[in-house]
């Protein structure tokens, strides 16, 4: 069975204080790994995909990357409308399995 | 285009009542997704559906949800009868292909939900 795990649940940074999200995940043959960004009262909205181990992405102050087992979220210098609560997906076959998230709070 | 459309956006019901939740996915998109959003469980996939014919309907919880997609403009997802216990964020979403390929450039796009209340 696919599973996704996230950490941390929820997380709080000063503005400019750069960190990372983790996503761990097992599948069977990986078709893609997604990121989503979910604002309150909103759906996800679509971020990033990656395949392969190795491969990075970057939008902004956002950077994503992946190896076999997890991915990282790289958020630098975070701005207070960064805050959301950022969402990993796998896909091996249909459809996306997602993780819970990750609760992300910047600071002013 | 105007994104996944979904209505209503709040529903409110007493326990043993039917719930209808309506979808409007992007034109041109041919899989179509229900999922359901807890603070517990996260997202779950409830079903979905490619060019209109359901494909893997294993997450709907119970035989009270059950889900149609008549026409590629239109689905409804219903719960009949409600219990509290189905109080959730259910979304839409949908894809032009499932993910795979170029398709997987662009994901799933969500509509903005439905907030179901069962009391």
């Amino acid at each position: 069975e696919d599973q996704v795990t996230q950490s941390p649940e929820a997380l709080r940074l000063q503005e400019g204080e750069s960190s990372s999200l983790n996503c761990s995940y097992t599948v069977s043959g990986l078709r893609g790994l997604f990121w989503y960004r979910q604002d309150p009262g909103k759906g996800p909205e679509f971020l990033f995909t990656l395949y392969s181990a190795g491969e990075e992405k970057e939008k902004e102050r956002l950077k994503a990357t992946l190896t076999k087992k997890e991915s990282f979220l790289h958020i630098t210098a975070p701005k207070p409308e960064d805050s959301a609560t950022y969402l990993c997906a796998v896909q091996a076959s249909p459809p996306l399995v997602f993780g819970k998230g990750t609760r992300l709070s910047v600071i002013a | 285009d105007a994104g996944v459309i979904q209505s209503p956006r709040h529903e409110v019901t007493e326990m043993g009542q039917e719930v209808t939740l309506r979808c409007k996915p992007i034109s041109g998109h041919d899989y179509l997704f229900w999922y359901r959003q807890t603070m517990m469980r996260g997202l779950e996939l409830l079903i979905y559906f490619n060019n209109n014919v359901p494909i893997d309907d294993s997450g709907m919880p119970e035989d009270r949800f059950s889900a149609k997609m008549p026409n590629a403009s239109f689905s409804t997802l219903k719960i009949q009868p409600s219990e509290p216990r189905d109080s959730a964020v259910y979304f839409c979403a949908s894809s032009f292909g499932s993910g795979e390929g170029a398709a997987s450039n662009y994901g799933y796009t969500f509509g903005s939900g439905t907030r179901l209340t069962v009391v």
